[in-house]
């Protein structure tokens, strides 16, 4: 099955600094790679994905980037505010299931931690 | 429109009790999931219901039964809790199994 890989687990930074994130995924089938937020007692969120069929995607001041040769894919959070503090996990799916279900397996999460 | 709604949102078991988890959805989504979240441990997935009538066995369904009682509700069963299962519950669902899954507020659940 699929294995995403997530580091760092801890992360901080100053406010206005960037951040990164890095994943990489064990099946070269995946094609679908979804970022979560999860802020302290809350659900996860999605904040932006990117699927197979393109390297980068922009949404205001967080990008993802996939390099599929290599496996891997980035979260870039820039001009970090303190309200960016919160855990992210990276995902992976695809490679296909019955019924044409994709099961979504998780990386470990990265807590962010911006400092004012 | 709730989204996905889950209960309880607390509880404390004994270990050997049973009890279930439940979760209904209001955006007429085809798939329905239940994770557990534990520290340093991401989200792991028990069990999928890719469509209604299906269900299916995900990373680490032991000690768990699900049943999709009809296309909006998913529940989750311990039928006889451990400490192993203290944990954070999450259902999600998603329209399809391949796009953004949309998650509960989650459930606590302690086993002493």
């Amino acid at each position: 099955g699929e294995n995403v890989e997530q580091h760092p687990s801890t992360l901080s930074v100053q406010e206005g600094d960037s951040a990164v994130i890095k994943c990489t995924y064990s099946d070269s089938a995946s094609n679908y790679f979804p970022w979560y937020k999860q802020e302290l007692g809350k659900r996860p969120q999605l904040i932006i994905d990117i699927r197979s069929n393109v390297g980068e995607k922009k949404d205001q001041r967080i990008a993802v980037t996939l390099n599929k040769t290599a496996k891997h894919f980035s979260l870039h959070i820039t001009e970090t505010q303190p309200e960016d503090s919160a855990v992210y996990f990276c995902a992976a799916s695809g490679g296909g299931d019955s019924g044409g279900y994709q099961k979504v397996t998780f990386g470990i999460g990265t807590k962010l931690q911006v400092i004012p | 429109n709730a989204g996905v709604t889950q209960t309880p949102k607390f509880q404390v078991l004994k270990t050997g009790q049973s009890m279930t988890l439940q979760c209904a959805q209001d955006m007429n989504h085809n798939s329905m999931y239940w994770y557990r979240q534990d520290p340093g441990m991401g989200l792991r997935l028990i069990y999928y219901s890719a469509s209604e009538g299906t269900t299916d066995k995900g990373e680490v369904p032991n000690g768990y039964n699900v049943s999709r009682l009809n296309k909006r509700e998913f529940s989750l069963r311990l039928e006889s809790a451990a400490p192993s299962q203290t944990s954070v519950y999450f259902c999600a669902s998603s329209e399809s199994g391949t796009g953004e899954l949309f998650f509960g507020e989650g459930s606590r659940l302690t086993v002493l």
